[in-house]
């Protein structure tokens, strides 16, 4: 079974700073898609970026970025430029495409502080 | 705002009853998806139907159902509740039957207390 891993319950920055947090994952298949989901005290789930696991080229969304370690089976979040707002739960996800249709498998989370 | 509506926002009720727990989806979308989340287990998958059909289930308990209607509406039904089944459970939502081809929009979810 495919497990997510979130190493850091907690992680604190400094506005205008940057943060990474970190998420591995274990699975046997080779093609699987990653997401980074931030939830925000209103309990909503908002998609931050996505990563196709065939894609070598990491991604990037403005001010968040992805470093991808297919090998090392590791997938970390680096925000830039950190903003009051940017305070949350931030949740790692795992989707093994085909028939896993829409399951996605989640990290316990990190709860990030951003100080100003 | 995502689009998904969920009701009830919050819902308090006793060991032993059973609730149901609505969604809407987001004009279009036709696969709904539910989650649980609570301290001990996080975030879990629970099931999702796409136009109607059940198309992946997760770790949800036999006591729990769901079904997606003709509107795409869909409802979870929750029975015989236990004090762990205290939890906050989310609806989502998308265009596709697959989660690697787009992405998927949650609602606030509904916060289930049982006393």
């Amino acid at each position: 079974a495919q497990t997510v891993t979130q190493s850091q319950p907690e992680m604190s920055v400094q506005e205008a700073e940057t943060v990474t947090l970190s998420c591995t994952y274990d699975t046997s298949e080779s093609d699987y898609y990653l997401f980074w989901y931030k939830q925000p005290p209103s309990r909503q789930m908002i998609l931050v970026i996505r990563q196709e696991a065939y894609k070598q080229q990491n991604a990037t969304e403005n001010r968040f970025s992805v470093n991808f370690q297919k090998a090392a089976k590791s997938f970390s979040l680096k925000i830039s430029d950190s903003q009051l707002g940017d305070a949350a739960m931030y949740f790692c996800a795992y989707n093994a495409g085909g028939t896993s249709y829409g399951k996605l498998t989640f990290g316990q989370g990190t709860i990030l502080t951003v100080h100003p | 705002d995502s689009g998904v509506t969920q009701t009830p926002k919050h819902l308090i009720t006793a060991t032993g009853q059973r609730v149901t727990l609505r969604c809407s989806p987001r004009s279009g979308d036709l696969s709904v998806y539910w989650y649980q989340q609570s301290l001990d287990q996080g975030l879990q998958f629970l099931i999702q139907y796409y136009n109607g059909e059940e198309r992946a289930k997760g770790n949800i308990l036999e006591r729990f159902s769901a079904q997606q209607f003709p509107d795409l509406h869909s409802e979870l039904n929750l029975s015989s509740l236990e004090l762990g089944d205290s939890a906050l459970y989310f609806c989502a939502s998308s265009v596709r039957l697959r989660a690697d081809t787009g992405e998927l929009f949650f609602g606030e979810g509904s916060r289930l207390t049982v006393l």
